[in-house]
């Protein structure tokens, strides 16, 4: 199946500062890409989809000045995680889809980033 | 609101039984719908897919029945084996690209 790749899969930051999760599409484009949060033992929430070449689409409830996401080229998306709070700590991962497939067709997860803010 | 939910968030089976993992959707909307293995730590993995105008489908080991009238979607995995330990979601996509998760299921197999 198609490579999506996450990096760092794992950050410890201080209170304050910001922190960049980067998601590459290794084998294929993709137009779209989508973040996630996931709490412990929970399941994944959708924060945003983030649009090549255009504003990210943000979920209700996601701060986008908190988040932000750039997608300036077709194989790479980045989450921002400005002025980090320990309340900001969690397991982010991003997906895609192939450019240009089926609409009905499976997203491909990166490893997921942990987040942890001390 | 739409929601994808699972009935039990805990099933423990004996290694070589076959096992059934449950998922209640509320959209009627949806029209395609998929199951992830996320073990711990990683990312999900995709295992089988379905798409509205199917009721059931086969993989490997793997079956994945759809019921539209009563909004039901399972899992049922054959001969499970202490590899398939994990959390499994249920996922659906209504017409789009987003892909929404159900709460999820943890599976224990029994050695």
């Amino acid at each position: 199946g198609a490579v999506v790749s996450q990096h760092p899969s794992r950050v410890i930051c201080k209170s304050g500062t910001s922190v960049k999760i980067e998601c590459r599409s290794l084998d294929f484009q993709a137009t779209t890409m989508f973040w996630y949060r996931q709490f412990p033992k929970k399941s994944l929430m959708l924060m945003a989809t983030s649009n090549e070449g255009s504003k990210a689409t943000y979920e209700q409830g996601v701060e986008k000045d908190k988040f932000l996401i750039n997608h300036a080229s077709l194989t790479l998306s980045t989450l921002t995680v400005t002025s980090a709070h320990p309340e900001d700590s969690s397991f982010y991962i991003c997906s895609a889809s192939r450019q240009g497939g089926a609409m009905n067709t499976e997203a491909f997860f990166g490893q997921g980033t942990r987040l942890t803010v001390v | 609101g739409e929601s994808v939910g699972l009935h039990l968030p805990t099933l423990s089976v004996q290694e070589g039984d076959n096992s059934i993992i449950n998922c209640a959707y509320s959209n009627s909307a949806s029209d395609y719908f998929i199951w992830y293995k996320q073990e711990s730590g990683k990312g999900p993995q995709f295992i089988i897919d379905i798409r509205s105008n199917m009721d059931k489908r086969q993989g490997q080991r793997v079956t994945v029945l759809l019921n539209k009238t009563v909004k039901h979607l399972s899992l049922q995995i054959a001969a499970t084996q202490p590899g398939d330990s994990a959390v499994y979601f249920c996922a659906e996509k209504t017409g789009g690209f987003k892909t929404i998760f159900g709460a999820g299921t943890r599976l224990f197999v029994k050695a």
